[in-house]
């Protein structure tokens, strides 16, 4: 039972347009979601985060967007630059113990 | 420099091999995890320790054992690897508010 999916592998996006990377859990115990961003040959790096308690969590480019009744997430990233490319890792967890993490998103830019 | 440290990056082993993958952090974390990514199964959790001398499965325990004797140290042993254990294994460590802090990965082969 894989409790946070990312439901697209790949995306592809032109350089300077909106990327909207999705993600989708079924655990409603959830409280606390979580980005990463891995480039290959590292390990991810923390991108954004958002509560239950919220519904938007703004950071520069990035923003998310949580749908609790839909249980539901979105990483928007605009304007979309080359050095986005990467793979994006949707997280969540509950009461800030163990993270569950969909398959990933490759997204690639193109100038 | 606050980071997450594993050795060795890159590991070549036979069946049946012990061997241990070491991870330490200089960030003070009560929580810290090992996690495995394979392709189109994103990231996967091993084990996982609350706080010194906690440790608890993951997602995927079997043929793996940890440690927390130091808060700083989380090894990951394998026993007895088996080729299914091929993988590409990254050690995590966060405060229980939740953004977790990545190593580089270690990129494990088992003939």
């Amino acid at each position: 039972d894989q409790q946070v999916k990312q439901n697209s592998p790949s995306l592809s996006v032109q350089e300077g347009r909106i990327s909207i990377l999705n993600c989708d859990y079924t655990n409603s115990m959830f409280d606390y979601f979580l980005w990463y961003k891995k480039y290959p040959a590292e390990g991810p790096t923390f991108l954004i985060s958002i509560s239950s308690i919220k519904d938007k969590n703004e950071d520069g480019r990035f923003t998310v967007f949580l749908n609790k009744s839909a249980k539901h997430l979105s990483l928007h990233i605009v304007p979309s630059q080359p050095g986005d490319s990467a793979v994006y890792f949707c997280a969540a967890q509950r009461d800030a113990g163990k993270s569950t993490f969909g398959d990933g998103t490759t997204l690639t830019v193109k100038p | 420099e606050a980071q997450v440290t594993q050795n060795p990056r890159y590991l070549i082993t036979v069946t049946g091999k012990k061997l241990t993958v070491t991870c330490s952090q200089n960030m003070n974390h009560e929580y810290m995890s090992w996690y495995r990514q394979d392709p189109g199964l994103g990231l996967r959790q091993i084990y996982y320790s609350m706080n010194v001398e906690v440790t608890d499965k993951g997602d995927v325990p079997e043929g793996y054992k940890v440690s927390r004797k130091e808060k700083r140290n989380f090894p990951l042993i394998l026993e007895s690897p088996s080729p299914n254990q091929t993988s590409l294994y990254f050690c995590a460590s966060k405060t229980l508010q939740g953004t977790q802090y990545f190593g580089p990965g270690t990129r494990l082969t088992v003939l």
